[in-house]
């Protein structure tokens, strides 16, 4: 079955740049969604596509997908970003696959 | 705007069945599947299958296969999650997501619902 791998978390100072990586074979040929949760909240989608985001989700928040590796990217991380985030893709016989997730702590 | 709004919290033993509702509202199109997704404590996502509500199709984790059941009532636009053999391994928040044929990203989510399985 397909696997996507993510660091198990990332710190970050407010107002700088957080990355988050999800790795997949030949990942690029999938369209990867990002997913947001807070503790006690269902997680909340901040990127799908790879690249698009939908109405309500503020521009700090892209995304990008080449090779093996898609990427989140946070610009000018605010404290309220802290949170556990999730990439997400289809695999080759329609399973839904979720990456193990990355803690987001703004230091 | 769609909104999903799942049954209460529940108490099984190990061996028993639970059975979890999904009712779906604010959405009348029916080109779009509702997936399970199960979340244990301090654990990341993980997801179980899906029904297409159209058709009624499923479609199911290979981990799952043999005791995950997924219905629909189309009257009350109810979708229900039932997992058989409950382990303890199986306390989890599980969710139900809404996600379209082409737009294939989970748009709306139920707020979850606590299954506990404990002797």
């Amino acid at each position: 079955s397909y696997v996507l791998t993510q660091p198990p978390s990332v710190s970050v100072a407010p107002g700088q740049t957080a990355k988050i990586t999800c790795g997949g074979d030949n990942i690029e040929t999938k369209g990867v969604h990002w997913y947001q949760q807070k503790p006690g909240q269902a997680p909340v989608v901040v990127v799908y596509d790879d690249v698009d985001r939908p109405s309500g989700i503020p521009e700090r928040f892209s995304g990008s997908n080449s090779g093996n590796t898609a990427t989140l990217t946070i610009a000018r991380v605010e404290a309220g970003d802290e949170a556990d985030y999730y990439c997400q893709v289809w695999d080759s016989s329609g399973e839904g696959v979720f990456g193990g997730g990355t803690k987001v702590t703004v230091l | 705007q769609a909104q999903l709004v799942q049954s209460g919290a529940e108490v099984k033993k190990p061996g028993a069945s639970v059975k979890v509702s999904c009712r779906v509202s604010g959405y009348t199109s029916t080109t779009y599947d509702i997936s399970w997704v199960r979340q244990a404590p301090g654990q990341g996502l993980e997801w179980m299958g899906w029904l297409n509500i159209n058709t009624g199709n499923t479609g199911f984790a290979e981990k799952f296969q043999g005791r995950l059941t997924m219905t629909q009532n189309t009257s009350t636009r109810t979708v229900y999650m039932d997992l058989s053999s409950l382990q303890s391994d199986d306390t989890a928040v599980y969710f139900c997501a809404k996600s379209g044929w082409t737009d294939n990203w989970f748009d709306t989510w139920g707020q979850g619902t606590l299954v506990t399985v404990s002797s």
